[in-house]
């Protein structure tokens, strides 16, 4: 079984600072990992994925995520937040092994709070 | 549509009725997911199609779910004698392909708003 956690309910930065939102997953195979963004009563939107190669991939909005296979994680990031990147960010994964086609399995979520 | 559409956006029901929700995928897209996602969680894996069959219905949380894509495109989800506990938002999103080497996102729709009193 494939599973996501995501360790924080909710991060909270100023405007201007860094931001790192935490993600570690467990599969029985390779993952393929995801980003989405939810903004209040929207559907969930695709930020960015790892696939394969370069550990650090880049995606929409300037956001980031660095692939650690040792220590399993997907962290989430961005050199500086502005507030309109305040929403609900899941991180989602994929079983290469797992014959459910795209099936993505989600963590719970964070909040992100970005102050002016 | 240029992007996956779902209707109801809001539905509030009372505990016992029959429920329908619907969902058009984008055009070519030959898999359809259907995920729930209740209050502060993230989504949960419903039902997965390709094309006109259901694929994987694992995520099904009992017998009063019932999700059905005749023609391979619009999928409705249906639940039987609702609960309370039924209340929550209904996601569905479609993806050109499934499994194979395609490892591409999956694109949602905004979701269905379901309301059990």
């Amino acid at each position: 079984a494939q599973s996501v956690a995501q360790p924080e309910d909710q991060v909270n930065v100023a405007e201007g600072n860094p931001l790192t939102v935490k993600c570690t997953y467990s599969v029985s195979g390779n993952p393929y990992l995801f980003w989405y963004v939810q903004y209040p009563n929207r559907g969930l939107q695709f930020l960015l994925k790892y696939i394969t190669g370069d550990n650090l991939v880049k995606g929409s909005y300037g956001f980031e995520a660095e692939f650690n296979k040792s220590q399993t994680s997907f962290h989430l990031k961005k050199p500086s937040a502005l507030v309109s990147d305040s929403a609900l960010y899941f991180c989602a994964v994929r079983d290469m092994n797992n014959n459910a086609g795209n099936m993505l399995t989600f963590g719970g979520g964070t909040r992100l709070m970005v102050k002016p | 549509g240029a992007g996956v559409s779902q209707t109801p956006s809001n539905k509030v029901t009372e505990k016992g009725k029959y429920v329908e929700l619907r969902c058009d995928p984008i055009s070519g897209h030959t898999a359809l997911y259907w995920y729930r996602q209740s209050l502060g969680q993230g989504p949960e894996f419903l039902i997965y199609f390709q094309g006109t069959g259901a694929a994987d219905d694992s995520g099904l949380p009992n017998d009063r779910f019932f999700a059905v894509r005749p023609e391979g495109s619009v999928s409705t989800l249906k639940i039987q004698r609702t609960e309370r506990g039924d209340s929550a938002v209904y996601l569905c999103a479609s993806s050109p392909s499934a499994g194979g080497l395609d490892t591409g996102e999956l694109f949602f729709g905004e979701g269905s708003r379901l309301t059990v009193l």
